[in-house]
């Protein structure tokens, strides 16, 4: 079993729809967590980092649940512009990031 | 400001060849990492150095992958002989230390071997 694991893709939606990405991570010492984009063919960016208390960053909203180990990504009213692949990303004491295979989504018209 | 630099930014070459990837980090980070991408994969780190420290290389396969960050800067990932499964990406990664929050990423060597 990965470290890391996240809903297989990919999801095909059509544009305003609300999306939703699963995570799960197997490593409770795991320090901090993210979301990267990674556009087709480019490198992964930081989306936004995930917080305990949940953080909104415009229509992206990200959840942690230590508990469950459990993370997940919301966007709400989907654009053609964040067709792209979502990794979710957990942090190892130390600084090692721990990617998961990522989650193709796709907006359509 | 430059971002993360590598080259070449594509290579093929045929199976038992040597191949070198050159990666130049965000001026002022100390940490540097690489890493391999597979197709439909996420990244998956192979060494990461604290200046010219390698500090995890536990991912590295040692027997035909090498590497340096001779002077703290500048990074080599080396591979000789290249085999069939090594194609992928190759993404260098910078960051200010390693307990910052954000690795910059290089746009990576895609790396086909046939």
């Amino acid at each position: 079993r990965k470290e890391v694991e996240q809903d297989p893709g990919p999801f095909n939606v059509p544009e305003g729809a609300t999306v939703a990405f699963n995570c799960t991570y197997s490593n409770s010492a795991s320090q901090s967590f993210f979301w990267y984009r990674q556009d087709c063919r480019k490198e992964p960016k930081l989306l936004m980092s995930v917080y305990s208390s949940g953080n909104e960053d415009g229509r992206f909203t990200a959840q942690l649940n230590r508990a469950s180990q459990y993370i997940s990504l919301l966007i709400r009213d989907s654009k053609l512009s964040d067709s792209a692949t979502y990794l979710c990303v957990v942090k190892r004491q130390g600084g090692k990031l721990i990617f998961g295979q990522g989650t193709e989504l796709s907006v359509k018209p | 400001e430059a971002g993360v630099v590598q080259s070449p930014r594509y290579k093929i070459i045929e199976k038992k060849q040597p191949v070198a990837f050159w990666c130049n980090p965000i001026s002022g980070h100390n940490t540097l990492y690489w890493y391999r991408q597979n197709l439909g994969q996420g990244p998956e780190l192979l060494i990461r150095y604290e200046n010219e420290e390698a500090v995890d290389d536990s991912q590295l396969p040692k027997d035909r992958f090498s590497a340096e960050r001779l002077k703290g800067v500048d990074s080599t990932l080396k591979i000789q002989p290249a085999e069939l499964g090594d194609s992928a990406v190759y993404l260098c990664a910078s960051s200010e230390d390693r307990e910052l929050r954000e690795q910059y990423f290089g746009p990576g060597t895609r790396l086909t071997v046939t």
